[in-house]
C-alpha cells in the first residue's frame, strides 16, 4: 500500500501569499495518477489538480501542481479568501487508491 | 446537470448491515468506474472502494474487504454499497465520486462528487 504525507499540517498565511503544500509518497507513484482536491466544511471535496499538473474544469490558474516519483507539490499563487480550505491528495496508480491527511490552509 | 446523489445512510446497531446508493444522472454512467470515499467525523478522506465500468472489477481498503461489497445496475444508473458486520469504525459520510480518465483509461482522478450520505453506527 503507498502510504501518502502531506506536510505542513496546517499553513497559516494572509490573502494574497502564496502557499506551498507538499505531498510525499511512501514508494513511487506515476505523474499520471497523482490528483490534488479542496475541501471546504460541510462541502464534498472538489477536483482541482489530475495527472499531477493539469487544472481541472473550471479551475483558476493561481492553482498549479507539480512534481514526480515521490514528491509532489501544490502551489496557490496568491490567495484568495475563498481558497481557505482542507487540501488532500490522492495517488489512483494502485489500490488502495490511497488520500494523504490532508494539509489546512488558514488564515493568519 | 452531472450529478450523483447518495441515499441509504442512517443510524444501524454494531455488527448490522445498510446498503447505500449512488443514483447517477447528466451523464453516460455505463462509462465510468465510480469510487466510494467516506470521512468519519472531524477526520480527513479516505478511500474505500471502486468498481469499473461494467462491474466486472471491483478493489477494496483493507479495512472493508470482506465486509463491504461494491455493486452497480447501468440499467438503473446506480451503484450500491452493501456494508455488513459494521462497527464503530465505519461511522463516517460516504460519498461516491465519479472517476476520471485520460491517457488510454488511467485512472487521474474523481471529479464529481456526491454530497455524501451518513452512516452511524451505534447501539
Amino acid at each position: 500500500e503507498i502510504v501518502l504525507t502531506q506536510s505542513p499540517g496546517t499553513l497559516s498565511l494572509s490573502p494574497g501569499e502564496r502557499a506551498t503544500l507538499s505531498c510525499r509518497a511512501s514508494q513511487s507513484v506515476s505523474s499520471s495518477n497523482l490528483a490534488w482536491y479542496q475541501q471546504k466544511p460541510g462541502q464534498a471535496p472538489r477536483l482541482l489538480i489530475f495527472g499531477a499538473s493539469s487544472r481541472a474544469t473550471g479551475i483558476p490558474d493561481r492553482f498549479s501542481g507539480s512534481g514526480s516519483g515521490s514528491d509532489f507539490t501544490l502551489t496557490i499563487s496568491r490567495l484568495e479568501p475563498e481558497d481557505y480550505a482542507v487540501y488532500y491528495c490522492q495517488q489512483l496508480g494502485s489500490s488502495p487508491n490511497s488520500f494523504g491527511q490532508g494539509t489546512k490552509v488558514e488564515i493568519k | 446537470e452531472v450529478q450523483l446523489v447518495e441515499s441509504g445512510g442512517g443510524l444501524v446497531q454494531p455488527g448490522g448491515s445498510l446498503r447505500l446508493s449512488c443514483a447517477a444522472s447528466g451523464f453516460t454512467f455505463s462509462s465510468y468506474w465510480i469510487h466510494w470515499v467516506r470521512q468519519a467525523p472531524g477526520k480527513g478522506l479516505v478511500w474505500v472502494s471502486h468498481i469499473n465500468s461494467d462491474g466486472s472489477s471491483t478493489s477494496y481498503a483493507d479495512s472493508v474487504k470482506g465486509r463491504f461489497t461494491i455493486s452497480r445496475d447501468n440499467a438503473k444508473n446506480t451503484l450500491y454499497l452493501q456494508m455488513s458486520s459494521v462497527g464503530a469504525e465505519d461511522t463516517a459520510v460516504y460519498y461516491c465520486a465519479r472517476g476520471l480518465s485520460r491517457w488510454f483509461g488511467s485512472l487521474v482522478g474523481m471529479d464529481v462528487w456526491g454530497q455524501g450520505t451518513t452512516v452511524t453506527v451505534s447501539s
